[in-house]
């Protein structure tokens, strides 16, 4: 049972270059979502989904496109990347029935880092 | 506006003492969800526990036990005996059901202990 499965663990980017995050589940869970995780600021929302073909913005989306394909799939677009975007990032799902208030369930973690 | 509070940011303790990480939530529905997660070294993310707002008996868990207390909106985390392996960040959460879909992280309490 593989859970969540982020990719690349790591990556660095040149301002201004684009790239995608990639989050892949095999729980079934309908609930997907994207944080990003700064010294000191804890862990931030940028998009999560609550199922296929629905997408909504968190606490800090600007920067950030997302879409949901799948459920299983949910993959997180940085279109022009900016030293403000160095950050871990981090995708979760959970499944809590149509509430979506279970336990999160974390991917490893990608490191970015933008020159 | 939901938020959550952990005001301490580094807690030292030495090897076997007890130590209590605190969370103070902050919300105007009355059905809610609280966590603790798990931030070892190593980065990953474990979730310890998740709370309905419905449900204020105290929960033990070996050495781990946790206070939830609606009249003061804290849902705080003691460590009983603490050991080197308990050395990591811990993060509090709260969900509500109004249908944001939003889960609140605090900003997170660095725990090290010492031997």
């Amino acid at each position: 049972n593989a859970g969540v499965t982020q990719t690349p663990k790591f990556q660095v980017l040149k301002t201004g270059q684009s790239m995608t995050l990639q989050c892949a589940q095999d729980m079934n869970h309908e609930y997907m979502s994207w944080y990003r995780q700064d010294p000191g600021m804890g862990l931030r929302l940028i998009h999560y989904s609550v199922g296929a073909g629905i997408t909504d913005q968190g606490e800090v989306p600007n920067g950030y496109n997302v879409s949901r394909s799948t459920t299983e799939d949910f993959p997180l677009r940085l279109l022009s990347a900016a030293p403000s975007q160095t950050s871990v990032y981090f995708c979760a799902s959970s499944y809590e029935g149509q509430a979506h208030t279970g336990e999160l369930f974390f991917g490893e973690g990608s490191r970015l880092t933008v020159l | 506006a939901q938020k959550v509070t952990q005001a301490q940011t580094e807690i030292s303790v030495v090897e076997k003492e007890d130590v209590t990480l605190d969370c103070v939530y902050e919300t105007r529905d009355t059905t809610y969800y609280l966590f603790w997660y798990k931030q070892p070294p190593s980065g990953e993310l474990v979730f310890l526990i998740r709370r309905n707002s419905f449900d204020e008996q105290n929960e033990i868990s070996g050495r781990y036990s946790w206070n939830f207390q609606k009249s003061t909106s804290s849902f705080n985390f003691t460590i009983t005996a603490s050991q080197v392996v308990d050395s990591a960040v811990y993060f509090c959460a709260l969900i509500t059901t109004s249908g944001t879909y939003k889960y609140i992280f605090g900003t997170g309490t660095r725990l090290k202990v010492l031997a």
